[in-house]
């Protein structure tokens, strides 16, 4: 079974600093995809980041930037230029045939 | 607009009944799915279907029970064998393409037994 790791329960950041969210993943299979979603505290949940395993390349969307070490099956998260809407609670995830499992999630607070 | 909605919010039931929580979305998607999430544990699934007529289990479908007759709706059951049932609930769906493919949320439903 895939498993979904993320060992910080709780971050705290300054505004306008920097932020990783850290995530480890466990699989067997070569081809899959990774997940970033954020849930802000009205609980709808949005997609910050994807990445597909065969690309190399990190993706990166405006402040959202993913490190992806495929043969340590690590995924962060780096949030640059933080803002007080990026306030929520961030949850990892990675999907093979068409099951998504998610990890326990960080609680992302930013300080003004 | 298209979306996906969850209904209703929040859910009161009492020990021992079955309640169905709802779950209608107007996207075209093809695959539907069905998460509980408690604090600390992230989303786990429960069920999900990618065609009409047809569902698999999910890692924690003891007690819950679907039905999927129509492409739009996916609606869960909690029964009264689900031994703890409190918990947040979300639906989500995508098109059949999950990988990669993008998932949309609906705003979930609160579940409190009393």
């Amino acid at each position: 079974a895939q498993t979904v790791t993320q060992s910080q329960p709780e971050m705290s950041v300054q505004e306008a600093e920097t932020v990783t969210l850290s995530c480890t993943y466990d699989t067997s299979e070569s081809d899959y995809y990774l997940f970033w979603y954020k849930q802000p505290p009205s609980r709808q949940m949005i997609l910050v980041i994807r990445q597909e395993a065969y690309k190399q390349q990190n993706a990166t969307e405006n402040r959202f930037s993913v490190n992806f070490q495929k043969a340590a099956k690590s995924f962060s998260l780096k949030i640059s230029d933080s803002q007080l809407g990026d306030a929520a609670m961030y949850f990892c995830a990675y999907t093979y045939d068409y099951k998504l499992s998610f990890g326990a999630g960080t609680t992302v607070t930013v300080r003004a | 607009d298209g979306g996906i909605t969850q209904s209703p919010k929040y859910l009161f039931r009492k020990e021992g009944q079955n309640v169905t929580l709802s779950c209608e979305q107007n996207l075209n998607h093809d695959a539907m799915y069905w998460y509980r999430q408690d604090p600390g544990q992230g989303l786990r699934l429960i069920y999900y279907s990618q065609i009409v007529n047809d569902f698999q289990k999910g890692d924690i479908a003891e007690g819950y029970s679907v039905s999927r007759e129509k492409k739009e709706s996916f609606p869960l059951t909690v029964t009264s064998a689900q031994k703890n049932p409190t918990a947040f609930y979300l639906c989500a769906s995508s098109f059949l393409d999950w990988l990669g493919t993008e998932a949309f949320f609906g705003q979930g439903t609160r579940l409190t037994v009393v």
